[in-house]
């Protein structure tokens, strides 16, 4: 049982658009920043969004991240078939003494 | 560029220590911006946050593996160790050190680690 609470699962087609739910409480999204990881098959988490809604670089702009009170949102637009992998939302929680705390992930499947 | 590897057996037996060492290279550990950590997770499951390390000694656990945990760090190797005791099959999986900046920006290619007789 996660911390934070994602849909197991989204699909859309490509070109369309998705979005990925994060939810949390006061102890860890509402008072922390929230980064966004993607995992491809096989590879280790990449990061694609931190402080909720800053990309690195190299990360395109079809991939987007919101806060609002205990909740976090990626979105991600134009979807391609290898944006097809699974994504994870992490934050601090107060009550763990700096450690992290991640969402359960969400595969996403692209038709 | 910034790389991390971590090594160690593949295979451990129930009840043992599990021991791992991530090796970082085209950086320092000892850069005091960073600290560095070790996540798992499962086949077929999530991600679980494991510990995390300043290059001073200062660690931070996940309460529920505290007990079982410890980290270190050498700083004239550059590398960073997770060894886990009294290990079940429920620690059976893929192994990733990482950097954080806070947030994690550099991680492993990860190590799969069995606990099987």
């Amino acid at each position: 049982q996660s911390v934070l609470t994602q849909p197991p699962s989204v699909s859309a087609a490509p070109g369309q658009k998705v979005t990925i739910s994060c939810s949390g409480s006061t102890s860890n999204i509402g008072n922390n920043y929230v980064s966004w990881y993607q995992q491809l098959p096989g590879t280790a988490p990449k990061l694609l969004i931190y402080e909720n809604n800053r990309r690195p670089s190299g990360i395109p702009d079809r991939f987007s991240g919101s806060k609002s009170g205990t909740s976090a949102t990626l979105g991600i637009t134009g979807l391609q078939t290898g944006d097809e992998a699974d994504y994870y939302c992490v934050t601090w929680d107060t009550s763990l003494s700096a450690g992290r705390v991640f969402g359960g992930g969400t595969r996403l499947t692209v038709l | 560029q910034l790389q991390l590897q971590e090594s160690g057996p593949g295979l451990v037996k129930p009840s043992e220590t599990l021991s791992l060492t991530c090796t970082v290279s085209g950086g320092s550990i000892s850069n005091t911006i960073y600290y560095w950590g070790w996540i798992r997770q499962p086949p077929g499951k999530g991600l679980e946050w494991i510990a995390s390390i300043y290059y001073s000694g200062s660690t931070h656990y996940n309460p529920s593996l505290k007990s079982r945990v410890t980290m270190s760090v050498d700083t004239s190797k550059n590398q960073f160790s997770l060894n886990v005791n009294s290990v079940t099959p429920a620690d059976t999986a893929v192994y990733y050190c990482a950097r954080l900046t806070p947030v994690l920006d550099y991680w492993g290619q990860g190590t799969l680690v069995t606990v099987s007789s």
